[in-house]
């Protein structure tokens, strides 16, 4: 069972560069989210996507593109990395909100960057 | 806004000891859900627990079990019997339609 799957675990980067995390789930969910966790801060959501082709703001937005061109595949990018996205990310689906679905979380991607 | 606050940041208990984290949270709707998330060093997020605002009745999970204060807004979790493998940071969650919201997380340790 794989659930999901993020892609890459682990990460560098310089400040500047630009990469992107891959998100893939394979329970057939509508909804797809990306967080960041730091230290002392919990779980922040950055943006969301309610369904394939939907894309939408979290409490944290800014730095950061996503793109739902798939129905299991949520990507979140980061056009000119900075310290400040030194963070672990997590990608998360669920069936919705609504009827308070549990999230399926990943195990993360630790991203540095220098 | 809809908060989440978990004040405890740090806890231990001795193992097969019964230990309770708290959570409270602000809102202003009725139907609501709110979880405990466990994450433990591997930094998988695990679902412990899932409450239903508007059942009266306490969820419970084999040795996880909750206390739901609606009018208080108040959702402690209970873990009975404490093993070695309940070490982690635990996360109190609130959910309205879309989004969750977490608590900063309590980090619980486990003593043989």
């Amino acid at each position: 069972n794989a659930g999901v799957t993020q892609t890459p675990k682990f990460r560098v980067l310089k400040t500047g560069q630009s990469m992107t995390l891959l998100c893939a789930q394979d329970m057939n969910h509508e909804y797809m989210y990306w967080y960041r966790q730091d230290p002392g801060m919990g779980l922040r959501l950055i943006h969301y996507s309610v369904g394939e082709g939907t894309t939408a703001k979290g409490e944290v937005p800014d730095g950061y593109n996503v793109s739902r061109l798939k129905k299991q595949n949520f990507l979140l990018g980061l056009e000119s990395a900075a310290p400040s996205q030194t963070s672990v990310y997590f990608c998360a689906s669920s069936y919705g909100g609504r009827w308070g679905q549990p999230q399926h979380f990943g195990d993360g991607t630790r991203l540095s960057i220098l | 806004a809809q908060t989440v606050t978990q004040s405890q940041p740090e806890m231990s208990v001795q193992e097969a000891e019964t230990v309770t984290l708290s959570c409270t949270y602000d809102t202003s709707e009725n139907n609501y859900y709110l979880f405990w998330y466990k994450q433990p060093p591997s930094r998988q997020m695990i679902l412990v627990i899932r409450q239903e605002a508007y059942k009266q009745q306490n969820a419970t999970e084999n040795r996880f079990s909750v206390n739901f204060q609606k009018a208080a807004k108040s959702f402690s979790l209970k873990i009975s019997d404490s093993q070695l493998g309940d070490t982690a940071m635990y996360f109190c969650a609130f959910i309205r339609t879309d989004k969750l919201i977490f608590g900063t997380g309590t980090r619980l340790q486990v003593f043989p």
